[in-house]
């Protein structure tokens, strides 16, 4: 079947510290994979994305990148603000079905 | 930003009660789709549209009923609320299903609490 599976949280980081979080996936077929960023209050906005092997998302200084061998979308920054605080979802979507798998979030708090 | 409207916001209903939410859309994307989040679960589907009148059951669509009658406007109705079914509901549209715009956008979601 298809799934996601993102590291636990919650992640509390000094303003400026690298940010690992870890995502791996399985699906079938060649799946595209996002991650999503949820601002307290709101809905979920796309942060990133790849839609094949190797190709790596980016935006905002956050990157991704699709590794086909180990099944894994991890997201990095290499500095993050207070304004990063959030809850990040990674995500997959297949054709069959038309459907978007969730994972269950990772909740990021950044401290000044 | 997508132009995605939920209503209502918030909803507070007692046990037994039907309470059908709204989610309008003036991007016309073919595809409109129904979540639930709760804690520890991240985002579930509920019940997806691929069309008007094409609809189709997710993976917690037990309780729920859905309807389409018009490409911008997608409804989810809970026939008899319970209380597991309180919980924070988003709507999402995507414009394909594959390729580059195989994108969801969602809404600013609905708090729905059954007391």
């Amino acid at each position: 079947g298809n799934s996601v599976t993102q590291m636990e949280g919650p992640v509390t980081l000094s303003e400026e510290a690298f940010l690992t979080i870890n995502c791996t996936y399985t699906a079938t077929g060649y799946p595209s994979l996002f991650w999503y960023v949820q601002y307290p209050g709101e809905g979920l906005q796309l942060l990133l994305k790849a839609t094949k092997a190797d190709d790596k998302g980016s935006n905002k200084g956050f990157e991704a990148t699709y590794r086909k061998e180990t099944t894994s979308f991890h997201l990095e920054k290499g500095s993050v603000q207070v304004s990063d605080s959030a809850v990040y979802f990674c995500a997959l979507s297949v054709t069959t079905g038309n459907q978007f798998y969730f994972g269950t979030g990772t909740s990021l708090t950044v401290i000044p | 930003d997508a132009g995605i409207t939920q209503s209502p916001r918030h909803k507070v209903t007692e046990t037994g009660t039907p309470v059908t939410l709204r989610c309008h859309q003036t991007e016309n994307h073919r595809y409109m789709y129904w979540y639930r989040q709760d804690p520890g679960h991240g985002l579930r589907l509920i019940h997806y549209s691929y069309g008007v009148k094409d609809t189709d059951k997710g993976e917690v669509s037990d309780g729920y009923s859905v309807s389409r009658s018009k490409t911008e406007d997608f409804l989810l109705t809970l026939e008899s609320a319970t209380s597991s079914q309180t919980s924070v509901y988003f709507c999402a549209i995507s414009e394909r299903s594959e390729g580059a715009k195989n994108i969801q956008y969602f809404g600013a979601g609905t708090r729905l609490s059954v007391l």
